[in-house]
């Protein structure tokens, strides 16, 4: 079983619209966990963390923590075209790792 | 510099030639990763480097492949008698410490190698 877990997709939703991306980690000890973007042919960029049971919001990004099922989520509101891309989810534990990302395309 | 520079930013070779590949973290980061992504695939861990401690090299796939970190700073990647299969882009990633300060954990990416076997 891969410590992080996440639908590959391709996910599509329309401009405007909420998209929810969600994993699954196995560690039990994980103590905090990041989503990364990854636009195609760039490197993964930070665009939120979370640490504690509960929600985290940062502009129209919300991070949902839910340490008792172990799952991590995040929705991206009104969502925009320039929000397509790949996106990763990362936990730590004993080590840090990787989800193999979820693709996202928000369609005009 | 500012963020992890890596370079090359692009190398191609032929196959059975040795690579080096480069990466400088960002100044004061004690936590230094190498990640292989292949097209279209997922990030896959190589090797992470903390401090002074034995790096974790479980995630190398094979003795071709080795990694030493000079000064606790400047990292090198070094691929022996490279095979096809290799070509990927090869990601350096640092962060500040890890542990149980959980922010500095957060990893920092440089723009990676790509590299071609032919």
């Amino acid at each position: 079983q891969k410590e992080v877990e996440q639908n590959s997709g391709p996910l599509s939703v329309p401009e405007g619209a909420i998209a929810s991306l969600n994993c699954t980690y196995s560690d039990r000890g994980s103590q905090s966990f990041f989503w990364y973007r990854q636009y195609s042919g760039k490197s993964p960029e930070l665009i939120m963390s979370i640490y504690s049971n509960g929600d985290q919001e940062d502009g129209r990004f919300t991070a949902q923590l839910n340490k008792a099922s172990q799952y991590v989520s995040l929705l991206i509101r009104d969502s925009q075209p320039s929000d397509s891309a790949t996106y990763l989810c990362a936990g730590t534990g004993n080590q840090f790792y990787f989800g193999t990302g979820t693709s996202l395309t928000v369609i005009p | 510099g500012a963020g992890v520079s890596q370079s090359p930013s692009n190398k191609v070779t032929e196959k059975g030639k040795d690579v080096e590949l480069r990466c400088d973290p960002i100044s004061g980061h004690t936590a230094l990763y190498w990640y292989r992504q292949s097209l279209g695939q997922g990030l896959e861990f190589l090797i992470y480097f903390q401090g002074n401690s034995a790096p974790d090299k479980s995630g190398l796939p094979s003795d071709r492949f080795s990694a030493e970190r000079t000064g606790g700073s400047v990292s090198t990647l070094t691929i022996q008698r490279t095979q096809q299969e290799d070509s990927a882009v090869y990601l350096c990633a640092s962060s500040p410490s890890v542990g149980r300060i959980l922010a500095k954990n957060i990893q920092y990416f440089g723009a990676g190698t790509r590299l071609s076997v032919l």
